[in-house]
């Protein structure tokens, strides 16, 4: 979720469970969604997309859930694995910056921890 | 392929000091960004260019400048630095129109003293 203050809102899993990250996006106008992993020590990577007129979308392991009724975006892990930890983002597409398609608004991020 | 390319990898400058990191991809992308990471805040959108020979500001451009004479070129200057402009950097870029989905470098930890 978002954070408030200097502190990472952590999630902790056993390695093999799922994981719920979420995320409350700001702009009801946005209609395209990203997901990001941050490693440590890396540039934040993609993971998945989806757009405004879905509500759900699923890659390898990782599913996307979108509610635009309460602004609430989630993403969730299967079977969580040790190479999972990491920070996760969530971005929402912003037209405030000249409207190009990348200009996109990141959330404060999640940590995972995934506990062997 | 390399893809982002950033440089330097880490830097201390003094208060004042002028500043370029350098950005450099392979991918043939029109749009390039740079953004800034700072603990509890994310990342921040500084400036962008969604075509060669064009910029605009994003959400925090000020102390900051950004050309785009190729595709391949994006660099970020700051004039004159100043403390609060210590954080981490990163130069993404993203085939624009295709998905929003931008391939990071690894980036540029600056520490301005």
């Amino acid at each position: 979720g978002e954070n408030v203050g200097l502190h990472l809102p952590t999630l902790s899993v056993q390695e093999g469970d799922n994981s719920i990250i979420n995320c409350a996006y700001s702009n009801s106008a946005s209609d395209y969604f990203i997901w990001y992993k941050q490693e440590s020590g890396k540039g934040p990577q993609f993971i998945i997309d989806i757009r405004s007129n879905m509500d759900k979308r699923q890659g390898q392991r990782v599913t996307v859930l979108l509610n635009k009724t309460v602004k609430h975006l989630s993403l969730q892990i299967a079977a969580t694995q040790p190479g999972d930890s990491a920070v996760y983002f969530c971005a929402e597409n912003s037209r405030d910056y000249g409207g190009s398609q990348g200009n996109l608004i990141f959330g404060k991020g999640t940590k995972l921890s995934v506990k062997p | 392929i390399a893809g982002i390319t950033q440089a330097p990898t880490s830097q201390i400058l003094a208060a004042g000091r002028r500043m370029t990191l350098r950005c450099t991809q392979d991918m043939r992308h029109n749009a390039m960004y740079w953004y800034r990471q700072d603990l509890g805040l994310g990342l921040r959108l500084i400036h962008y260019s969604n075509t060669a020979g064009t910029t605009g500001k994003g959400e925090v451009p000020d102390g900051y400048s950004v050309s785009r004479a190729n595709t391949d070129d994006f660099p970020l200057t700051l004039a004159s630095a100043v403390p609060s402009q210590t954080s981490v950097y990163f130069c993404a870029s993203s085939a624009t129109g295709l998905t929003g989905e931008l391939f990071f470098g690894e980036g540029s930890r600056l520490t301005v003293l």
